[in-house]
């Protein structure tokens, strides 16, 4: 069956350091990749995402580009500030519409 | 981004109790989701519901829970007889199409005691 799979966290950083968080899929066809952010005591926020192969989805510094060859869709930011330190988690909409999402990764930025 | 509301924020209830929690559609958004978080777990899908009808339900949504939409009303996920493994944050998506981005709700954190 379809499946997530994300690097396990949490990853800690200093402030301005380069980020990258793991995300590899296993699906049946081509599904829509996306990122989510959770902030403490909040919900679920899109970050980013992207529909098919090549595509790269960008927002707020973050990106991520969508590898079929590699099913993979990593997340990266070049200068992490303290205020991104949250859950991300990775997740693909599979043929039935539904959501299937990765185990989140915790991020921490240090000052 | 559109604005999903959840009410209540928090619920507490004893095991064995009927809880419903709802969430205020947005405009144009028709295809309707519950996904539940177990604390510290990953998110899981419960159902998705799009003109009146469940679309697509997982195991986790058994006999003891459904959702209804009276009315084009108000969004809600109902659980039947709670039991202490229904404690997680509850969020509602929606999304104006089948492969439309889903958007979040802030969650409804339920207790179950």
């Amino acid at each position: 069956g379809n499946s997530v799979t994300q690097m396990e966290g949490p990853v800690t950083l200093s402030e301005e350091a380069f980020l990258t968080i793991n995300c590899t899929y296993t699906a049946t066809g081509y599904p829509s990749l996306f990122w989510y952010v959770q902030y403490p005591g909040e919900g679920l926020q899109l970050l980013l995402k992207a529909t098919k192969a090549d595509d790269k989805g960008s927002n707020k510094g973050f990106e991520a580009t969508y590898r079929k060859e590699t099913t993979s869709f990593h997340l990266e930011k070049g200068s992490v500030q303290v205020s991104d330190s949250a859950v991300y988690f990775c997740a693909l909409s599979d043929e039935a519409d539904k959501l299937i999402f990765g185990t989140g990764t915790r991020l921490q930025v240090f000052p | 981004e559109p604005e999903v509301t959840q009410t209540p924020s928090h619920q507490v209830t004893q095991m064995g109790q009927e809880v419903i929690l709802r969430c205020v559609p947005i405009s144009n958004h028709l295809y309707f989701y519950w996904y539940r978080q177990i604390l510290g777990q990953k998110v899981e899908f419960l159902v998705s519901f799009y003109n009146n009808e469940i679309s697509e339900k997982s195991e986790i949504f058994d006999d003891q829970f459904s959702v209804e939409r009276p009315d084009g009303s108000n969004f809600t996920l109902k659980i039947r007889s709670t039991k202490l493994e229904d404690s997680a944050m509850y969020f509602c998506a929606m999304g104006q199409g089948a492969e439309d981005t889903q958007y979040f709700g802030p969650g409804t954190r339920l207790t179950v005691l």
